[in-house]
C-alpha cells in the first residue's frame, strides 16, 4: 500500500448506530487531518493531528470523536449522527506543519450515508 | 486569514490551454500558493505550489506577479480527464506558531470538451 488509504469507501449508518472510519499513511508523515466535504461545499478542516497530539478542533460537534494512536493511523469515532452528517469524509497528511509551504495527501475518502 | 476568489466555473476543449486566475490580495509574506485538483467522489491531489515569479512542473504552470496579490495556473493543452474542480489556496502561518492549514473555497469546476 502507497499514500493515504481509507476504510470503509462507503458506509451507510442509522442516527443509532456506532462506526469508526479508518485512515493510515504510509508516508512517513507526522500531520494528519480529518475534513469533510458535503455536496456543493468547500471542504471543511475538522481536526489536526501533529505527532499524535491534536492541534486543532475546529467547533466540531462532540458526536465526531478523533484518535490519533500513533502518527501512522487516525480514527474517527462516530456516533449518533444526523442525516445532515451525510458527506464524503477524507483524510490527509503532510510531512509536517510548518505553516507556509506544506503538501497535503488525500486519500479517497470514506462516503458516509446516515439514515 | 488570506482569502482566495476564483471564477466558480469555467469551459474549455481539448487540446486548448486553460488558464485559471485566483485572486488573494491578503496574502501573508510568508504564504506559499498551492492549487490542488479534485475528482469527483476523491480527495484533493497536489498540482503545484509557489512563491513568486513562475513554477512549472510536468502538470501545469503557475504564474505569480511580483506583488503576489493573484496567480494564474495554467494548463496546457487540457485532454476531458482533466474536467476537475481545481483549488487556489494560500497557506496560513499562525503567527509564531507552526500551526499552518490549507483553507479550501469553491473552488474552480472545469469542464472540458471534445
Amino acid at each position: 500500500e502507497t499514500g493515504v488509504t481509507q476504510t470503509p469507501r462507503h458506509l451507510v449508518m442509522g442516527m443509532t448506530n456506532k462506526k469508526s472510519l479508518k485512515c493510515e499513511q504510509h508516508l512517513g508523515h507526522n500531520a494528519m487531518y480529518w475534513y469533510k466535504q458535503s455536496a456543493k461545499k468547500p471542504l471543511e478542516l475538522m481536526f489536526v493531528y501533529s505527532l499524535e497530539e491534536r492541534v486543532e478542533n475546529n467547533s466540531v460537534p462532540s458526536r465526531f470523536s478523533p484518535e490519533c494512536p500513533n502518527s501512522s493511523h487516525l480514527f474517527l469515532h462516530l456516533h449518533t449522527l444526523q442525516p445532515e452528517d451525510s458527506a464524503l469524509y477524507l483524510c490527509a497528511s503532510s510531512q509536517d506543519l510548518r505553516g507556509a509551504s506544506y503538501e497535503q495527501y488525500f486519500g479517497p475518502g470514506t462516503r458516509l450515508t446516515v439514515t | 486569514l488570506a482569502k482566495t476568489t476564483q471564477p466558480i466555473s469555467m469551459d474549455s476543449y481539448e487540446g486548448q490551454e486553460v488558464n485559471i486566475t485566483c485572486s488573494h490580495n491578503n496574502i501573508a509574506t510568508n504564504d506559499y500558493i498551492t492549487w490542488y485538483q479534485q475528482f469527483p467522489s476523491q480527495g484533493p491531489r497536489f498540482i503545484i505550489q509557489g512563491y513568486k515569479t513562475k513554477v512549472t512542473n510536468e502538470v501545469a504552470s503557475l504564474f505569480i506577479p511580483a506583488d503576489r496579490k493573484s496567480s494564474t495556473l495554467s494548463l496546457p493543452r487540457v485532454s476531458l480527464s482533466d474536467t476537475a474542480v481545481y483549488y487556489c489556496l494560500v497557506g496560513v502561518s499562525h503567527g509564531s506558531g507552526n500551526t499552518g492549514k490549507l483553507i479550501f473555497g469553491q473552488g474552480t469546476t472545469l469542464q472540458v470538451k471534445p
